[in-house]
């Protein structure tokens, strides 16, 4: 099983849809969670942070589920410019200190 | 510097070759990560620094990869011997302090390495 994993997508949508990603980790020592956007051939920007109450971001809304372990991330009323692929990011304490974990990511298209 | 700079941007060598890739941090920042990304695929964890110490290298994916990080700064990575399937872009990042204590990462635009 891998340790951070998403649904590969793609997923693709309308422009004004709303969208929601899942990502499930597998450690349950897992301390930071983060979604990152990737666009095509470039470096992935952290798009938001996660914490156990939950954040929003304008359109972007993001949630832990501890107890479950899972992510997710809501995009609301999409626009082309959130065509990319999202990736889910988990870091958690090991015997060699912290490693940090990327998702495969989930390809989003939204569509005029 | 503003970002993560890293060098050479593309690189294309002969298989069998040795290369050397470069990571200039964020200053400052004192976590240093690299990673690898093939085509359409997600990111592999390499290796990562904490100052000059690596406490996990079980990401390398054999004994042909090697990093170090010298001064707390810049860091080098070292494919010998390149094989085809080494060909991906290879990607590092750095935190001001390691992610696990909520440390946002920043990736430089990467290295492309072509084996052929």
């Amino acid at each position: 099983r891998k340790e951070v994993e998403q649904d590969p997508g793609p997923f693709n949508v309308p422009e004004g849809a709303t969208v929601a990603f899942n990502c499930t980790y597998s450690n349950s020592a897992s301390q930071s969670f983060f979604w990152y956007r990737q666009d095509c051939r470039k470096e992935p920007k952290l798009l938001m942070s996660v914490y156990s109450s939950g954040n929003e971001d304008g359109r972007f809304t993001a949630q832990l589920n501890r107890a479950s372990q899972y992510i997710s991330l809501l995009i609301r009323d999409s626009k082309l410019s959130d065509s990319a692929t999202y990736l889910c990011v988990v870091t958690a304490r090991n015997t060699g200190g912290f490693k940090t974990i990327f998702g495969a990511g989930t390809r989003l298209f939204v569509k005029a | 510097g503003a970002g993560v700079s890293q060098s050479p941007s593309n690189k294309v060598t002969e298989k069998g070759k040795d290369v050397e890739l470069r990571c200039d941090p964020i200053s400052g920042h004192t976590a240093l990560y690299w990673y690898r990304q093939s085509l359409g695929q997600g990111l592999e964890f390499l290796i990562y620094f904490q100052g000059n110490s690596a406490p996990d290298k079980s990401g390398l994916p054999s004994d042909r990869f090697s990093a170090e990080r010298t001064g707390g700064s810049v860091s080098t990575l070292t494919i010998q011997r390149t094989q085809q399937e080494d060909s991906a872009v290879y990607l590092c990042a750095s935190s001001l302090a390691l992610a696990g204590s909520g440390n946002t990462i920043y990736f430089g635009e990467g290295s492309w390495l072509t084996v052929v």
